[in-house]
């Protein structure tokens, strides 16, 4: 069975710029979540997918960041503009029954904002 | 906000010791579950337990949970080098959100 797949796997960009991260969740799971990790500390919820709807997004940061399931399957995050604050692992994970069994995550997008 | 606090933030111990690292929460939950989190990796899932049990085994890993003061362990038994790494605990809620918490650094030494 194929796992969680993201893609890049790192980037570099300068404050101010626009970034896109994608990710493919193993196939059939409903729920996909976004994490944001920074260095040091536990991964923080940014937004959680149940098929194409979203189940909850009060932290993501919305003048900045989007997000969005296409069709309920595939999702991209996006952080427009970027700050040096927003530098972190992004995790995309996905499960069967949202936090009712355990979630499965990809190996992560490292972003580093200069 | 993260629901789970682990305490301690870091454990250092040799090869073959028992680490325990313990994870407090704050609301209501469905289950708890314990990552783990190698260098620069994803993590990956180690045990659920259902908020009306109160103690798993899986190999080596033991976990015990006490609803009644919102707390659960993780117990590693015969430590191995291998076993360094991250743990979080999460929890999943009743609506439906897996939340994390601040994690434990183990380092297992020779």
């Amino acid at each position: 069975e194929a796992g969680v797949a993201q893609s890049p796997r790192y980037k570099i960009i300068e404050k101010r710029q626009s970034v896109a991260f994608w990710c493919n969740p193993i196939s059939g799971h409903a729920t996909l979540y976004w994490y944001q990790q920074i260095l040091g500390q536990g991964p923080k919820l940014l937004i959680q997918f149940q098929n194409n709807g979203v189940v909850d997004d009060s932290q993501l940061p919305k003048d900045r960041f989007s997000a969005e399931r296409l069709k309920g399957v595939d999702s991209t995050l996006k952080i427009q503009p970027a700050k040096l604050e927003d530098s972190a692992v992004y995790l995309c994970a996905s499960s069967n029954l949202g936090g009712n069994t355990e979630a499965f995550f990809g190996q992560g997008t490292r972003l580093t904002v200069v | 906000s993260q629901q789970g606090e682990e305490d301690p933030q870091a454990l250092s111990i040799q090869e073959g010791e028992n680490a325990t690292m313990n994870c407090s929460y704050k609301t209501s939950i469905n289950n708890l579950q314990w990552y783990r989190q190698n260098s620069g990796r994803g993590l990956v899932h180690l045990i659920l337990i259902r908020s009306n049990e109160r103690e798993k085994h899986s190999g080596r890993l033991r976990v015990t949970l006490d609803t009644s003061k919102k707390s659960s362990s993780l117990l590693i038994t015969a430590s191995r080098a291998a076993d360094t790494a991250s743990y979080f605990c999460a929890t999943g809620g009743t609506a439906s959100k897996l939340t994390f918490g601040t994690g434990t650094r183990l380092q297992v030494t020779l």
